[in-house]
């Protein structure tokens, strides 16, 4: 089945080292999301990748980055993990942008911070 | 500027009684709704979504909502409650001719299935 896959499932580090979450998808989707989740919240937005456009929310921390080498894959970089930063972090997919595309996402990548 | 109030942030139901979660929008465009269910440590699945077509939706697993423009509102129900529906459900927004990065989350709520 095509999907949306996160690893690890938790990650565990410690407080100022760096970490790397990662994505893959075999929707063959143009935009990828990144989220995170806090408990008992709403998932919110982090970035988007548009194909190879990066588009960055204005309340992102510069603390976290993204790449997206190729079309099934994408990462989230934590450059110094506070421990604000710990949650349940989630991949999203979509076709396109237009507006009644659903979002698919992954089971996520619950972090925590030592 | 759009939003969606959940009005609900906890609803009991006992298996077999049927469920009725509230979901009241603003968007000043013609919006796309959707109901997401969060399971304990997974990712949001799609239940269902209404684009403009029928305003009677149904979704998986024996849901269904209903696009009621007058009242601003996307109430998802099911006839028959069961023990694996206990979940966290989030209703969404996005105006239909803006991208879907502008998707709006609904604070979400907690259904508790009684056995």
């Amino acid at each position: 089945d095509a999907m949306v896959i996160q690893n690890p499932r938790y990650q565990v580090t410690q407080f100022g080292k760096p970490v790397t979450l990662s994505c893959s998808q075999t929707l063959n989707h143009n935009v990828m999301y990144w989220y995170q989740q806090k408990s008992s919240q709403a998932p919110k937005l982090l970035f988007h990748y548009y194909d190879k456009d990066f588009n960055n929310e204005a309340d992102t921390p510069d603390n976290f980055q993204s790449r997206r080498p190729n079309t099934s894959f994408c990462f989230l970089d934590i450059r110094s993990p506070g421990l604000g930063d710990a949650a349940m972090y989630l991949c999203a997919t979509s076709r396109d942008l237009e507006g009644r595309e659903p979002q698919h996402f992954g089971d996520g990548t619950r972090l925590s911070i030592l | 500027a759009q939003s969606v109030t959940q009005l609900d942030s906890h609803v009991s139901v006992s298996e077999g009684t049927p469920v009725l979660l509230r979901c009241n929008y603003s968007s000043s465009y013609s919006p796309s709704l959707f109901w997401y269910v969060q399971h304990p440590n997974k990712g949001l699945q799609l239940l269902l979504k209404y684009t403009s077509a029928a305003t009677l939706v149904k979704g998986i697993n024996g849901f269904e909502a209903e696009f009621k423009k007058s009242e601003t509102s996307f109430h998802l129900t099911k006839p028959s409650a069961h023990m694996s529906d206990a979940a966290e459900y989030f209703c969404v927004v996005t105006p239909s001719n803006f991208g879907n990065e502008k998707l709006t989350f609904g604070t979400g709520t907690r259904l508790t299935i009684i056995p």
